[in-house]
């Protein structure tokens, strides 16, 4: 296994499309969680999963966005109806929380950009 | 709530210079420290994780310290590269495993 995994790596899209995102996390690790990150700032908290169960969810997180982990494996991060504000990288990481040291591994990003 | 600040918000050094990247948390009941480094467009690379029973990491010309009781951490950079010009990102993770990041240090080193 070579790390986190993300796809694409850049979408464009005109407002108002939908897109998803895709990240495979390192096998063995039983969280993901998701991050957006805009220019010039830190990468800021979207949501987290242990396992299957979709256990934190932040106030960023509007109803236009939602996660899924089908079978606590790989996540999608779907955005409806896109905004120029949501132009961001979008960073996935996986841990080992439960029996390992609960650090975080990066992917390299989606870059999203809405024209 | 957790809030981390980095100071300054960039930088600018001549090579061969040490520097240092400073890093402040509000809540001390943090789980560990991390230092990454990111280059333009790109993702984050791990430089250090400091556990929070340690006071410090070390790798290569590269050194972190973390005092809890003040909220603070430091990145050290001895013998400064250009190289080694991008963002320096200062993370805590909270009790819960959660990560919360500071907006980071744009280090820029001139030959």
């Amino acid at each position: 296994d070579t790390g986190v995994s993300q796809d694409p790596r850049h979408k464009i899209t005109k407002r108002g499309q939908n897109v998803t995102f895709r990240c495979d996390p390192i096998s063995e690790h039983n969280r993901l969680y998701w991050y957006r990150q805009t220019l010039g700032q830190g990468p800021e908290f979207l949501t987290y999963f242990q396992n299957e169960a979709q256990l934190e969810k932040s106030r960023l997180l509007s109803d236009r966005f939602s996660a899924e982990r089908p079978k606590g494996s790989f996540s999608t991060l779907e955005i409806q109806r896109t905004e120029q504000g949501d132009s961001a990288m979008y960073l996935c990481a996986s841990s080992e929380w439960t029996s390992g040291s609960g650090e975080l591994f990066f992917g390299e990003g989606s870059r999203l950009t809405v024209l | 709530k957790q809030e981390v600040t980095q100071i300054p918000a960039a930088l600018s050094v001549p090579e061969g210079e040490n520097l240092v990247l400073n890093c402040s948390f509000t809540d001390s009941a943090i789980y560990n420290l991390q230092w990454f480094r990111q280059d333009p467009g790109k993702g984050l690379t791990s430089l250090l994780l400091i556990q929070s029973s340690q006071r410090e990491q070390t790798s290569g010309r590269l050194n972190a310290s973390l005092d809890k009781s003040s909220g603070r951490s430091t990145l050290y950079i001895a013998a400064s590269q250009p190289g080694d010009s991008a963002t320096y990102l200062c993370a805590v993770y909270n009790q819960g495993g959660k990560l919360i990041f500071g907006q980071g240090t744009e280090l820029s080193v001139k030959p």
